[in-house]
C-alpha cells in the first residue's frame, strides 16, 4: 500500500522567512496530493493541492511542487506570518481513493 | 457547500460501554465516507472506507468487530466503538467525497473527541 514520509517533524522560522516541507510517496499510481493545515483540536483544512499531471501550483504565498519521477512533493510558504503556525500534513491519494497522510510538520513562526 | 458534520463533538464514557459517532454530509450525497483516528501529536490514520449500502473496508490492524461502521444512506455513516477501553481514547474524524469512481476533494467533519475513563 501507499506510504507517505514527511520531513521535518518540526520547523521553526522567523516571521517573514520561507518554510519548506517535503514529502515522498511510495505508490507510483497515486495521482492527487493535497496539503492540509490543522490547528489544535480542529479538522484538517485543505490549503493547496496538486494533481499528477501538473508539476507546480501556486496560490498567493503558498506553492506546491511535484516530481513524479522521484515521487517527491513539497510545500513552500513564503513571507510566513505567526498565523501560519500549525501542523501541516501532506497526503497522497491513489486510484482507490484512499487518502494517506504523512506524519505531519509542526510549524512555528516566531514574530 | 460540501459541509460534513459530526455528532457528538466530544464524549466521555466509562470503560466497557459503547459509543456511536455520526457523520453526515449536509448538502451533498456522499457515496464514500472515510473514518480516521488521530492520537495526540500524531497523524490521521485511516481506519476504514465506508460505501453506501455495502460493508465497510477496514485497514490492516483495525478490528472490524470493535469499530462497527454503518453507511445506511448517502448522507449518513456511523462509527460505533464497542466495549470501549482507555486506549480507544482519541480524536475520530470522518470525511466524505461525492463522486463514486473518481477522486474528489475529501471534506472533513469537525471530529469527535472520545475519552474513555
Amino acid at each position: 500500500g501507499e506510504n507517505v514520509e514527511q520531513h521535518p517533524s518540526t520547523l521553526s522560522v522567523q516571521e517573514g522567512d520561507s518554510a519548506v516541507i517535503k514529502c515522498t510517496y511510495s505508490d507510483s499510481a497515486s495521482n492527487y496530493f493535497p496539503w492540509y493545515k490543522q490547528e489544535l483540536g480542529k479538522r484538517p483544512q485543505l490549503i493547496i493541492d496538486i494533481r499528477s499531471n501538473v508539476g507546480e501550483k501556486k496560490d498567493q504565498r503558498i506553492a506546491v511542487t511535484l516530481n513524479k519521477t522521484a515521487k517527491h512533493f513539497s510545500l513552500h510558504i513564503t513571507e510566513t506570518q505567526p498565523e501560519d503556525s500549525a501542523v501541516y500534513f501532506c497526503a497522497a491519494v491513489n486510484q482507490g481513493g484512499k487518502l494517506i497522510f504523512g506524519q505531519g510538520t509542526e510549524l512555528s513562526v516566531k514574530p | 457547500g460540501a459541509v460534513v458534520s459530526q455528532h457528538p463533538s466530544w464524549v466521555i464514557c466509562k470503560s466497557g460501554t459503547s459509543v456511536k459517532i455520526e457523520c453526515r454530509s449536509l448538502d451533498f450525497q456522499a457515496t464514500t465516507m472515510f473514518w480516521y483516528r488521530q492520537f495526540p501529536k500524531q497523524s490521521l490514520m485511516l481506519m476504514a472506507t465506508s460505501n453506501e449500502g455495502s460493508k465497510a473496508t477496514y485497514e490492516q490492524g483495525v478490528e472490524k468487530d470493535k469499530f462497527l461502521i454503518n453507511h445506511a444512506s448517502l448522507t449518513l455513516s456511523t462509527l460505533t466503538v464497542t466495549s470501549a477501553h482507555p486506549e480507544d481514547s482519541s480524536f475520530y474524524i470522518c470525511s466524505a467525497n461525492g463522486l463514486a469512481g473518481t477522486y474528489n476533494e475529501q471534506f472533513f467533519g469537525p471530529g469527535t473527541r472520545l475519552t474513555v475513563l
